[in-house]
């Protein structure tokens, strides 16, 4: 079976401080990887998404970035923590552009 | 451009009786369309998707929805409610051949009450 775990659970950091999130896959090769953002209290909105090593596309500019460095890992960063960055990170993956499965999220403070 | 809309910000039921979660869409072709659920700080599970074929689909915990194309709607149901069941409830639609983007609605919280 596969799972999906992500890194940390939660994170209190400052403005203007680095961030560095982080998703593994085990027990599917290749899949698409997502990143997903939830503000508090609010829907999701998809940020990342990549289907192979290396290339990641964005769909939303919110002064972060992703990276595929392997083929099961999927990293969220950004050097410059804003306070609109605070919410509810999700990392979640598909076998094939159909269903979309997600961790458990990493919720953000920026303080 | 496509949109999820869940007309139903905050829905309050009693344990036992039913329910009925709206979700409509916005799409030129039929979508593919999903449910999922949110507990308390955590992650989202899926609970059903519908991509063709039958208009009922079931899924996990006794839920179903219903796709209509006509009303471009794709409403979640259960006979039953537990009060397990409090949560909040997001629709989703991606479009077939894409990239596997999901489009959610604003959300719908459930509050059973015992």
């Amino acid at each position: 079976a596969q799972t999906i775990h992500q890194w940390p659970v939660a994170e209190i950091k400052a403005v203007g401080s680095p961030l560095s999130l982080g998703c593994t896959i085990k027990g599917k090769s290749s899949p698409n990887l997502y990143w997903y953002w939830q503000a508090t209290g609010g829907t999701l909105q998809q940020l990342f998404y990549s289907i192979t090593v290396g290339q990641v596309e964005s769909v939303v500019q919110l002064n972060l970035s992703a990276s595929r460095p392997k083929d099961d890992q999927f990293i969220l960063s950004t050097e410059k923590l804003l306070l609109s960055h605070s919410g509810f990170y999700l990392c979640a993956w598909s076998p094939d552009n159909t269903e979309v499965f997600f961790g458990k999220g990493t919720r953000l403070t920026v303080v | 451009a496509q949109s999820v809309t869940q007309p139903d910000a905050r829905v309050t039921v009693s344990e036992g009786a039913s329910l009925q979660l709206r979700c409509k869409y916005s799409y030129s072709a039929t979508p593919y369309l999903f449910w999922y659920v949110q507990y308390p700080r955590q992650g989202l599970q899926l609970l059903l998707k519908y991509y063709s074929g039958d208009p009922v689909v079931q899924g996990v915990n006794s839920f179903e929805a219903e796709f209509s194309k006509s009303n471009s709607s794709f409403h979640l149901q259960k006979a039953s409610v537990h009060w397990s069941d409090s949560a909040v409830y997001f629709c989703a639609l991606s479009i077939p051949g894409n990239t596997g983007k999901l489009i959610f609605g604003l959300g719908t919280t459930l509050q059973v009450q015992p």
